[in-house]
């Protein structure tokens, strides 16, 4: 495979449930991010990995937990989430984080929803 | 921080017809500019980008110019088709770790 792939593509989850999304580049790029995407606002960004130490946290809900074991793959760990959480979850990839001229590669997302 | 305007959508047009799409950021310094595509059930793709003032992108037949002047970054096609239909997506890139600034995307719907 190519490119960002992620997985599951689609998540129903309740209230007190713990699962995991995974995000995998196939691209040899050094950072990794994850962005939340809900209906009528702006992508937001969750969180940024550059060479898999976590370098950015946006005031990010504890309930989140990120993981980046290697520089190739990329977990965002869910507990007792929110229906509020309920929105596409996106991770993309650049070869750099330290550059504002650098491209990000984005994988299809995760749906999420939270019942 | 940065921040990224996009004019209101969603736009509706027929085939052929001219696109623009209005895009303003407000940034200290002169950050890169993005436009990203997003296809329904999909993720992302970048469609062009330019890096400094009067730098022009672009793919596909679509082009923006990096307007320093008035801080802009319109993306324009002379002739649209009904494959464009996406949301579009303009972005600043930040100063650190490679942090994006989007705007709240437009909607495109082109008909036959």
């Amino acid at each position: 495979e190519t490119g960002v792939t992620q997985t599951p593509r689609h998540l129903v989850m309740g209230m007190t449930n713990k699962k995991s999304l995974k995000c995998e580049q196939h691209l040899g790029h050094n950072a990794m991010y994850w962005y939340k995407q809900s209906a009528k606002k702006p992508l937001e960004l969750m969180f940024v990995y550059s060479l898999e130490e976590r370098v950015e946290n946006n005031s990010v809900p504890s309930r989140f937990s990120p993981e980046c074991p290697n520089s190739s793959h990329l977990f965002l760990h869910l507990h007792t989430l929110q229906p509020e959480d309920s929105a596409l979850y996106l991770c993309a990839s650049s070869e750099t984080s330290g550059g504002s001229t650098d491209t990000q590669y984005f994988g299809p997302g995760t749906r999420l929803t939270v019942l | 921080g940065n921040s990224v305007t996009q004019m209101e959508g969603p736009v509706t047009l027929s085939e052929e017809a001219f696109l623009t799409i209005n895009c303003t950021y407000t940034a200290t310094g002169y950050p890169s500019l993005f436009w990203y595509v997003q296809y329904p059930g999909e993720g992302l793709q970048l469609l062009l980008k330019a890096t400094k003032a009067d730098d022009k992108g672009s793919n596909k037949g679509f082009e923006a110019t990096y307007r320093k002047e008035t801080t802009s970054f319109h993306l324009e096609k002379g002739s649209v088709q009904v494959s464009d239909s996406a949301v579009y997506f303009c972005a600043a890139g930040g100063t650190s770790y490679g942090k994006l600034t989007f705007g709240q995307g437009t909607i495109l719907t082109v008909h036959p």
